[in-house]
C-alpha cells in the first residue's frame, strides 16, 4: 500500500492564482481531512469528509474548496491564492470518523504564495 | 468545544535519561487522545492513543502515555531517550461524532548525546 499520497510536494503561486492540491489514499478509508501547518500553531483543520459525497468545514475553511467524488480522492482547491495561504498542507485519512481511530498522514505540500 | 494544550515549546534531555512531554486537554464527554510524531520534512506518524481502559498506554518505539482524568492530562513518556527520538511531537483530541481532531501546538524534543 502506498498509504496517503499528496502532489505536488512543492508549489509557488502568485497572488490571485488558483490551484488544486491532490490527495489520494489506497486503504479504503472512509474519513479524509485537510490540515494546514504553520509555525507555532500546530495543525488546523480546513475541511473534512466522512465519506464519498459528504464534506464539511473545519476550523479555517475560508479560501478553500473540497469535493469527494470517490472514496480514494480528496482534492483541495485554492480559489484565489493569497500570501496568508503560504503554509504546509497535510492530507490525512482514517478508517472511520469514530473518534478512537488514528489518522494516517501524507508527506505534505509546501505552498508559497508571492 | 475541545482543546489541547502543550505547555512546553521545547524539551531537552540527555540520551539515556527519561523524557516527558506534557499535554492537557479539554473535552465534553469521554476523551479520545492521541500522540503523533513528526520528523523534519515529513508527515505526522501515529504513536499511541487512549480510548478507554488502562491509564497507561503503550505505543511505538518504546513510548508510553499516562492518562489522568482528574488532571485532564495525557503526558507522553519514555524511560530512556535516544538521539533518534529528537522530533516534533503533537498531542491531539478527536471528536466522538464527526471525527474532527484538534491538535496542540507541538513540542520539539531534542535528545543530546
Amino acid at each position: 500500500n502506498a498509504g496517503v499520497t499528496q502532489t505536488p510536494k512543492f508549489q509557488v503561486l502568485k497572488t490571485g492564482q488558483s490551484m488544486t492540491l491532490q490527495c489520494a489514499q489506497d486503504m479504503n478509508h472512509e474519513y479524509m481531512s485537510w490540515y494546514r501547518q504553520d509555525p507555532g500553531m500546530g495543525l488546523r483543520l480546513i475541511h473534512y469528509s466522512v465519506g464519498a459525497g459528504i464534506t464539511d468545514q473545519g476550523e479555517v475553511p475560508n479560501g478553500y474548496n473540497v469535493s469527494r467524488s470517490t472514496t480514494e480522492d480528496f482534492p483541495l482547491r485554492l480559489l484565489s491564492a493569497a500570501p496568508s495561504q503560504t503554509s504546509v498542507y497535510f492530507c490525512a485519512s482514517s478508517y472511520s470518523s469514530y473518534g478512537g481511530t488514528e489518522q494516517f498522514f501524507g508527506p505534505g505540500t509546501r505552498l508559497t504564495v508571492l | 468545544a475541545q482543546s489541547v494544550a502543550q505547555p512546553e515549546d521545547q524539551v531537552n534531555v540527555a540520551e539515556g535519561n527519561p523524557l516527558t512531554v506534557k499535554c492537557t486537554y479539554s473535552v465534553s464527554g469521554n476523551p479520545y487522545l492521541f500522540w503523533y510524531v513528526q520528523y523534519p520534512n515529513r508527515g505526522l506518524q501515529f504513536l499511541l492513543k487512549y480510548i478507554t481502559g488502562d491509564n497507561l498506554v503503550k505505543g511505538s518505539y518504546g513510548f508510553e502515555a499516562e492518562f489522568n482524568k482528574s488532571q485532564t492530562s495525557f503526558h507522553l513518556k519514555k524511560p530512556s531517550a535516544l538521539v533518534s527520538d529528537s522530533a516534533l511531537y503533537f498531542c491531539a483530541v478527536r471528536d466522538t461524532n464527526a471525527g474532527k481532531s484538534t491538535f496542540g501546538d507541538g513540542t520539539t524534543l531534542t535528545v543530546k548525546p
